[in-house]
């Protein structure tokens, strides 16, 4: 089955600087992929996601690549604010399948 | 509008005994999703609702742990006979359509502690 792996577990950026947290799926019939952002304290919110047929995309300060010949996706947070500071998964989800495949997730932590 | 909202937020209980979460997704969702999450970890899928039909419990880790959605709506979760290891956060989330590549509306979630 699927299996999606994130890295790094733990990323510690300088207030201003950009992030980069990657993923990297193992079924290539994958075609939608999500990134979710959990607060403490509260469940995962959707702040981006992207399907196969698009190679990026972008909202903001946010953006997501994706590169299917090497099966992983990227996100990108530029001029990291205080309020990125959160836990962050990917998931990956094969198409006619409602399940998501879930990362371990990334805890982003913003120095200010 | 009114969120996904689960209840308790925190349930202590002694081994053994049986808790009962609670979930109430967003009005008209017709999708509905339990996962567990340890500490530090990812989300485990528990049981996926879907409409009418039957749901998908093929996460659930054992038969101590069942659901069920009254009337397409309120979900709860219930585990028998705790064991220290079902300590975790379980969290909710609801979906306006089923299938594939929708955004799920997370709750809360309820932090369960079995001493």
């Amino acid at each position: 089955g699927e299996n999606v792996e994130q890295h790094p577990s733990t990323l510690s950026v300088q207030e201003g600087d950009s992030a980069v947290i990657k993923c990297t799926y193992s079924d290539s019939a994958s075609n939608y992929f999500p990134w979710y952002k959990q607060e403490l304290g509260k469940g995962p919110q959707l702040i981006i996601d992207i399907r196969s047929n698009v190679g990026e995309k972008k909202d903001q300060r946010i953006a997501v690549t994706l590169n299917k010949t090497a099966k992983h996706f990227s996100l990108h947070i530029t001029e990291t604010q205080p309020e990125d500071s959160a836990v962050y998964f990917c998931a990956a989800s094969i198409y006619g399948n409602y399940q998501l495949i879930w990362g371990a997730g990334t805890k982003l932590i913003i120095k200010p | 509008g009114a969120g996904v909202s689960q209840s308790p937020s925190n349930k202590v209980t002694e081994k053994g005994k049986d808790v009962e979460l609670r979930c109430d997704p967003i009005s008209g969702h017709t999708a509905l999703y339990w996962y567990r999450q340890s500490l530090g970890q990812g989300l485990e899928f528990l049981i996926y609702f879907q409409g009418n039909s039957a749901p998908d419990k093929s996460g659930l880790p054992s038969d101590r742990f069942s659901a069920e959605r009254t009337g397409g709506s309120v979900s709860t979760l219930t585990i028998q006979r705790t064991q220290q290891e079902d300590s975790a956060v379980y969290l909710c989330a609801s979906s306006p359509e089923t299938g594939h590549g929708y955004e799920q509306y997370f709750g809360p979630g309820t932090r369960l502690t079995v001493t």
